[in-house]
């Protein structure tokens, strides 16, 4: 069946710029979550959510980086007036149920590059 | 507070030799462990994962690690390298109690396979 899938592969933008990233979870997956990988930070947890609530948002480095899921499917992150330090690779995670013992199933990313 | 160091950011062994990557957990509770691996512009694939049933776990490709409660490791090991093994490797635990499945990364090991 399908994966994790995330749209855009790649995304430019410029300093001061808002964007968009999504990510489609599996089918039938309630949990799902977002990690930021960047060179200086390496692999960091931003927010998970089960279901449309996020019980933890402790990740996001900023009040410009927000998130939302509805239906209990895709998911948006949004970086409103983007900065040069938040060009990085954002993963998208998602798993049947949210917790250790089920398997997060992660998609390719998109890189994100500001300029 | 919870972390993962991985020690090597890179490790080079000959086709058929040995790999060991090394991992350190430093944890409050009992973890869960798990390793990831990363190919070139993917996603990350679940290697294996320890969850406090046997010490020694087996995943995929051949890969296995054992837990050392005693030397808070989790080292990863593979009897003979292959060049389909050249990835970017990821240690990383999860709380077990109260779980959300947030993972924390280590800031992960390159594995270059020389033929």
């Amino acid at each position: 069946g399908a994966g994790v899938s995330q749209s855009p592969s790649n995304k430019v933008t410029e300093k001061g710029k808002d964007v968009e990233l999504r990510c489609d979870p599996i089918s039938g997956h309630t949990a799902l979550y977002w990690y930021r990988q960047s060179l200086g930070q390496g692999l960091e947890f931003l927010i998970y959510f089960q279901g449309n609530s996020a019980p933890d948002k402790s990740g996001l480095p900023s009040d410009r980086f927000s998130a939302e899921r509805t239906g209990g499917s895709v998911s948006t992150l949004t970086i409103q007036r983007t900065q040069q330090e938040d060009s990085a690779v954002y993963l998208c995670a998602s798993s049947l149920v949210a917790g250790v013992s089920y398997e997060q199933y992660f998609g390719p990313g998109t890189r994100l590059t500001v300029t | 507070a919870q972390s993962v160091t991985q020690l090597g950011s890179h490790v080079s062994v000959s086709e058929g030799a040995l790999v060991l990557l090394r991992c350190n957990y430093s944890s409050s509770v009992p973890p869960y462990l798990f390793w990831y691996v990363q190919y070139p512009n993917q996603g990350l694939q679940l290697l294996l994962k320890y969850t406090s049933a046997a010490t020694l776990v087996k995943g995929i490709n051949g890969f296995e690690a054992e837990f050392k409660k005693s030397e808070t490791s989790f080292h990863l090991t593979k009897p003979s390298a292959h060049m389909s093994d050249a990835a970017e490797y990821f240690c990383a635990v999860s709380l077990g109690s109260g779980n959300t499945g947030k993972l924390i990364f280590g800031q992960g090991t390159t594995l270059q396979v020389k033929p």
